[in-house]
């Protein structure tokens, strides 16, 4: 039962233009979203979160937008830059699941090519 | 800041045997550790949620007696694969959430790449 979804194993975008990650929930109870990007042989790095009051939260190149009514958030990346090449993780939490330890449930992942 | 090492990075044993592998948060200290683990292409998967001094928290369908955490420490938990068996072969990979941070801190270590043969 895969509660986060991340349907496109993989994305290849051209440097410059804008990259858009998708991710997809079936858990309601979920309240708070984040992106991990994850280089080979490293562990994932916090990248951007946003909450379920939220729908939209913006940092920099990166952008996350939240469809609570969809249950789909995306993340979008611009400009794409070939040093954002990596495998991007959806994650998702219950605040109301684990007390205070907020557990994280991950997608599969989307591997993105910025090419030069 | 906030680094999360484990060790070792690749472990290969024989069928049987137990392996132990180590996580550091090498300059904070970590109330929460976390322990997931990936299979190819794959998402990463909760196995359990070790707090310091306590015992950990299982996953639905994760043995502990297989599984074996110890968070002795708020920089140090380990994760001991008993009587590994190949099904048991995996990418492990450790958090670690800083002492009064905030929800969306976990630091990941660069996980360990376990082969049963």
């Amino acid at each position: 039962d895969q509660q986060v979804k991340q349907n496109s194993p993989s994305l290849s975008v051209q440097e410059g233009r804008i990259s858009i990650l998708n991710c997809d929930y079936t858990n309601s109870m979920f309240d708070y979203f984040l992106w991990y990007k994850k280089y080979p042989a490293e562990g994932p790095t916090f990248l951007i979160s946003i909450s379920s009051i939220k729908d939209k939260n913006e940092d920099g190149r990166f952008t996350v937008f939240l469809n609570k009514s969809a249950k789909h958030l995306s993340l979008h990346i611009v400009p794409s830059q070939p040093g954002d090449s990596a495998v991007y993780f959806c994650a998702a939490s219950a605040s109301r699941s684990g007390g205070s330890n907020y557990k994280l449930t991950f997608g599969k992942g989307t591997l993105l090519t910025v090419n030069p | 800041g906030a680094v999360v090492s484990q060790h070792p990075s690749r472990v290969i044993c024989k069928s049987g045997t137990s392996v132990k592998i180590e996580c550091r948060s090498l300059d904070f200290q970590a109330t929460t550790m976390f322990w997931y683990r990936q299979f190819p292409k794959q998402s990463l998967m909760l196995m359990a949620t070790s707090n310091e001094g306590s015992k950990a928290t299982y996953e639905q369908g994760v043995e502990k007696d297989k599984f074996l955490i110890n968070h002795a420490s708020l920089t140090l938990s380990t994760l001991t694969v008993t009587s590994a068996h190949p099904e048991d072969s995996s990418f492990y990979i450790c958090s670690a959430r800083p002492r009064g941070r905030a929800r969306d801190t976990q630091y990941f270590g660069p996980g360990t790449r376990l082969t049963v043969l």
